[in-house]
């Protein structure tokens, strides 16, 4: 299984907006609403921001949103913030039973 | 809850990387147990998971390497991967899955572990 593609990078000012996508095939996003998304601050292990396509773990804070379209999920950053700034990274449940990750994207508030 | 990986730091290639994930805080039993790891140079790569009743299923890539198992009495999932290279190189992490295809609510801090003579 291949890994889901993400742009390496996204920036944006702060209080702007920035989409983050995560490309797959009919065999991953495209099949199952099963998309999730991770924020990973340096030397620290990644936490859970978004699941099932679009839905908000408690604590999460309402300015990050998911979608999906066909074969590809994005990530929406609203209110860009200094905090903001850090790694992310998809992942999506497979046809055959597993996961797959995205190769992640580094976000910078100018 | 809370999950805590231990390891060796460094494992010689050709032999078994083995880690254990400690449970706490919460039941094993209901949930899917999940080992990603990171390599240095970034990427996260799922190896597997064991659901509380000892069912497993890993990462094509590493299918015939990768064992998984659940202690139930511990509340303690492993990971045993043979035949280890340099490629295994990284960051282990445990992590908690609610269902077979959910996302990974739950993570350990991540143990770093190296493969070199």
């Amino acid at each position: 299984q291949s890994a889901l593609t993400q742009p390496p990078s996204v920036s944006g000012s702060p209080g702007q907006s920035v989409t983050i996508s995560c490309t797959g095939t009919r065999s991953d996003v495209g099949s199952y609403d099963r998309v999730s998304w991770y924020q990973q601050p340096p030397g620290t292990a990644p936490k859970l921001i978004i699941y099932e396509v679009s839905l908000r773990p408690s604590g999460v804070p309402a300015r990050f949103s998911g979608s999906k379209s066909g074969d590809t999920a994005s990530l929406t950053i609203s209110w860009l913030q200094a905090e903001d700034e850090t790694d992310y990274y998809c992942s999506s449940y497979t046809g055959s039973g597993t996961y797959v990750f995205g190769t992640g994207t580094k976000v910078t508030v100018l | 809850v809370q999950l805590q990986e231990s390891a060796p730091r460094l494992v010689k290639p050709s032999e078994t990387l083995s880690l254990t994930c400690s449970v706490s805080g919460g039941s094993i039993d209901g949930y899917y147990w999940n080992v990603i790891r990171q390599p240095a140079n970034g990427g996260l790569e799922w190896v597997g998971h064991v659901y509380s009743n000892g069912r497993t299923k890993s990462n094509p890539s590493l299918n015939s390497r990768v064992t998984m198992s659940v202690d139930m009495s511990r509340n303690q999932f492993s990971l045993k991967l043979t035949s280890v290279t340099a490629a295994d190189t990284g960051v282990y992490y445990c992590a908690r899955a609610c269902c077979r295809d959910g996302g990974f609510d739950s993570w350990g801090q991540g143990t770093m572990v190296s493969v070199s003579s």
